[in-house]
């Protein structure tokens, strides 16, 4: 099993909706969790930070639940400007980040 | 905000050559990491470094590749003998410090070998 699993997509949505994805990880004692958006041919930039309690940005939401190891984001109002794949970080307990594949979003107008 | 410069933008080199990859990480930042990325597949980690030593290395490091930071602020990865499966985009990244995992990447070298 992979430590950290991504749905590949491509995920087609229409401009305005609302996706989410998911991101599940094999190691129980992963610490820290991390969206980072990756444009094509271009370095991963931070999204965001995933925390327990859940948190928001924007039109950004990032949820953890521990007890079924996944992380998820969610994206309301998608622009065009979203279309990029998002990459899932799983931070080990001796700090090693594990990425997961990414998936790929695209936004039609 | 700051940022990790790498040069060249693209490399393309023979095959069984050395190539050379440059980086400079954030001033302040003390962990540096080497990463890269064929194309359409995952970002793949190769080492990571700090005071002045490998703390970590994946499996895709192997005697082919070293890292240096020679004079202080440039970091460096070499890969001794290139192989056609070494053409990728090598991303560079630094973060100021561990728990903290903010990484900065910079914008990668592109390096196809022929």
């Amino acid at each position: 099993r992979k430590e950290v699993e991504q749905d590949p997509g491509p995920f087609n949505v229409p401009e305005g909706a609302t996706v989410a994805f998911n991101c599940t990880y094999s190691n129980s004692a992963s610490q820290s969790f991390f969206w980072y958006r990756q444009d094509c041919r271009k370095e991963p930039k931070l999204l965001m930070s995933v925390y327990s309690s859940g948190n928001e940005d924007g039109r950004f939401t990032a949820q953890l639940n521990r007890a079924s190891q996944y992380i998820s984001l969610l994206i309301r109002d998608s622009k065009l400007s979203d279309s990029a794949t998002y990459l899932c970080v799983v931070t080990l307990s001796n700090y090693q980040l594990i990425w997961g594949a990414g998936t790929k979003l695209i936004i039609k107008p | 905000e700051p940022e990790v410069t790498q040069t060249p933008s693209h490399q393309v080199t023979q095959m069984g050559q050395e190539v050379i990859l440059r980086c400079v990480p954030i001033s302040n930042h003390l962990y540096f990491y080497w990463y890269r990325q064929i194309l359409g597949q995952k970002v793949e980690f190769l080492v990571s470094f700090y005071n002045n030593e490998i703390s970590e290395k994946s499996e895709i490091f192997d005697d082919q590749f070293s890292v240096e930071r020679p004079d202080g602020s440039n970091f460096t990865l070499k890969i001794r003998s290139t192989k056609l499966e070494d053409s990728a985009m090598y991303f560079c990244a630094s973060v100021i410090g561990r728990g903290n995992e903010k990484l900065f990447f910079g914008s990668g070298t592109q390096l196809s070998v022929l």
